[in-house]
């Protein structure tokens, strides 16, 4: 059964990196065709792709936030590590992960972190 | 603004079909598969459909997709008070190499 948690921070500070953490049990990153994805949801707003990393390192990101972003395997073999830098109000939101299933479709979600940019 | 175009919500009383439309473009729906995904408030997205019609495990059978052009839809039959959630539609975007979404619709069941 695949299993996916994010954790990080639930407040931010403007112009400050907020880090994301993806811990996922089920599968392994090493597999070949695994993929792991990040995508938002600010309050009451769509859904938004932002970044997808997969089993052979390779990694797309959302062009309009390419240049904050950046997404990693972790130190442990089971967790993604998502880091974006100058977050600001529009940047309030819910984040979660999810595992990249067979049909490039995100098959499994985690339950969500909700993250506040306040000052 | 989405991608992808949905209505904001779309409403039905039980035992109706009821159908939400996605409207995209020939980078996205045109050449790709679509993906549903029902999200009850407060909750994460699940995957409902994918490969434009086809059901995950425990998905009813009331639930069916389409795909002609750069338009997708997604019809519910016999409508239940349990289906009452908000509905996304995803495809894959070929000139973002990444998935993009509709804004999502409110399904109310009356």
């Amino acid at each position: 059964q695949i299993t996916l948690e994010e954790s990080g921070p639930t407040l931010v500070k403007p112009t400050q990196t907020l880090t994301l953490t993806c811990t996922f049990s089920g599968f392994s990153l090493t597999t070949s065709g695994v993929g792991v994805g990040w995508i938002r949801q600010p309050p009451g707003k769509a859904l938004e792709w932002l970044a997808l990393i997969y089993w052979d390192d390779d990694k797309r990101y959302s062009p309009s936030l390419e240049s904050r972003l950046t997404f990693t395997k972790g130190t442990s073999s089971n967790q993604v590590v998502l880091t974006m830098t100058n977050v600001g109000p529009m940047d309030t939101a819910t984040y979660y992960c999810a595992h990249l299933g067979d049909h490039d479709d995100f098959d499994v979600w985690g339950q969500g972190t909700m993250v506040a940019v306040s000052s | 603004q989405s991608v992808l175009t949905q209505p904001p919500s779309a409403s039905g009383t039980p035992g109706q079909t009821v159908t939400i439309s996605c409207s995209g473009s020939s980078s996205n729906i045109g050449s790709n598969q679509v993906f549903w995904y029902q999200q009850v408030p407060g909750t994460a997205p699940k995957l409902f459909l994918y490969k434009n019609n086809q059901r995950p495990s425990g998905v009813p059978d009331r639930f069916s997709g389409s795909k002609s052009g750069t338009a997708a839809s997604l019809a519910i039959s016999g409508l239940r008070s349990e289906d009452e959630a908000d509905y996304h539609c995803a495809a894959w975007d070929d000139s973002l190499s990444g998935p993009v979404f509709g804004g999502g619709t409110k399904l109310t069941v009356l």
